[in-house]
């Protein structure tokens, strides 16, 4: 199976803040990455597609890159309504994984 | 709008055995590749299986922890997909998503609020 390790596991911005979050796997996946958000209670929501791409009506606050094992989401200026736990899942092989997520709290 | 609504879940024992429904609305089901993520409480994401369209002849795919005790199933007719679990363990304690992928693309796009699922004695 693909390993899907995000860094940090935790972290605490201020708003305006550039936050980063890495995704390394544990295998070459080509930019098959997708990165999701989501918040207490409630569903994940998708945010980006093939490492970069973002999806229908997320904000361009929202930005992927990377390619082959190592990849990033960030956040160019924390809003308070970022806060919430970030996930990112390889699709290129079966079984599909995800991350161990990262927790963003505003300070 | 595109909508998925789950349903089915409930409280059961060890052993026994559950079945999950997830409604689409807002577009149809027959041309997507569709999946299941479950989520433990307290937990991160897990993947619990795909089914592929009719174009792929209705293909699926498991995670290792669910196969050969889970089983996906759909009805485009009623715009449906189904989760049948049976040996249901502990472990398998979480929340259940149902999850639209993209036509003709693997990744996921819409996701529905999920429906709890309990197994305990």
């Amino acid at each position: 199976d693909i390993q899907m390790t995000q860094s940090p596991s935790s972290l605490s911005a201020s708003v305006g803040d550039r936050v980063t979050i890495t995704c390394r796997a544990s295998q070459g996946i080509s930019n098959s990455v997708a990165w999701f958000q989501q918040k207490p209670g409630k569903a994940p929501k998708s945010l980006i597609y093939a490492a970069s791409s973002l999806q229908s009506g997320v904000t361009s606050n929202f930005s992927g890159s990377g390619s082959g094992t190592d990849f990033t989401l960030t956040i160019n200026s924390l809003q308070p309504e970022d806060a919430a736990t970030y996930y990112c899942q390889q699709y290129t092989t079966f079984p599909l994984t995800f991350g161990g997520g990262t927790k963003v709290e505003i300070k | 709008e595109v909508h998925l609504v789950e349903s089915g879940g409930g409280l059961v024992q060890p052993g026994g055995s559950l079945r999950l429904s997830c409604a689409a609305s807002g577009f149809s089901l027959s041309d997507h590749y569709m999946d299941w993520v479950r989520q433990a409480p307290g937990k991160g994401l897990e993947w619990v299986g795909r089914t592929r369209n009719k174009a792929n002849s209705y293909t699926t795919e498991y995670a290792a922890s669910v196969k050969g005790r889970f089983t996906i199933s759909r009805d485009d007719s009623k715009n449906s997909m189904y989760l049948q679990m049976k040996s249901l363990k502990t472990e398998d304690t979480a929340v259940y998503f149902c999850v639209r992928n993209v036509v003709d693309q693997y990744y996921m796009d819409v996701w529905g609020k999920g429906t709890t699922v309990t197994v305990s004695s």
